[in-house]
């Protein structure tokens, strides 16, 4: 079975400093893709970062940056220089090419002024 | 650039009614897929419609049925409802010929009374 774990149902950090939000799955695939979505209370889900499985490098945007581990199978994603507006429910999520996403439980991050 | 839009963005029913939820995908995107979000939980796959016909499926019983139209547009029904089918809908939408990460919609709460 495919499975997404996300072992922090909540998390805070103050604003401006930096947070690690944790990350492990399942698969016996080896071509797949790594999500972080965020979703604020308005309910949309939005894309945060994007990571192919067969890239090494680890992707960053902006403020956000992942550790992607592939045989340890674990994809955290660090918030740098927290921001009031990255308070959200953050989910992990993996999609192999041609199926559909796997989302873990999410993690809810409160950004503290 | 519209991007995926569902209607409507809520809806209240009481159990045994029936429900239908819509979703246009964003342009260019040929591919539909549902997906249901309990409070507090990651979204769960419940089928992906391409071509006018179901692609995959999830977890999820007969009742819940779709359909897609020949505009790429799909409709999510759901018969005899029960309480634990309250939860938040959304759909998304991709491309099967560009390898791109699916668009979200907004979603559609649902709440059965």
């Amino acid at each position: 079975a495919q499975t997404v774990t996300q072992s922090q149902p909540e998390m805070s950090v103050q604003e401006a400093e930096t947070v690690t939000l944790s990350c492990t799955y399942d698969t016996s695939e080896n071509n797949y893709y790594l999500f972080w979505y965020k979703q604020p209370p308005s309910r949309q889900m939005i894309l945060v970062i994007r990571q192919e499985a067969y890239k090494q490098q680890n992707a960053t945007e902006n403020r956000f940056s992942v550790n992607f581990q592939k045989a340890a199978k674990s994809f955290s994603l660090k918030i740098s220089d927290s921001q009031l507006g990255d308070t959200a429910m953050y989910f992990c999520a993996f999609i192999i090419y041609g199926q559909n996403f796997v989302f873990g439980p999410g993690t809810r991050l409160s950004v503290l002024p | 650039d519209a991007g995926v839009t569902q209607s409507p963005t809520h809806l209240i029913k009481t159990r045994g009614q029936q429900v239908t939820l819509r979703c246009s995908p964003k342009s260019g995107h040929d591919t539909v897929s549902w997906y249901q979000q309990a409070l507090g939980q990651g979204p769960q796959f419940i089928f992906q419609y391409y071509e006018e016909e179901e692609r995959q499926r999830g977890n999820f019983p007969d009742r819940f049925s779709g359909h897609q139209f020949p505009n790429y547009s799909s409709e999510l029904n759901v018969n005899a409802l029960l309480l634990g089918d309250s939860a938040l809908y959304l759909c998304a939408s991709s491309s099967r010929k560009r390898n791109q990460p699916q668009h979200f919609g907004d979603g559609t709460r649902l709440s059965i009374l």
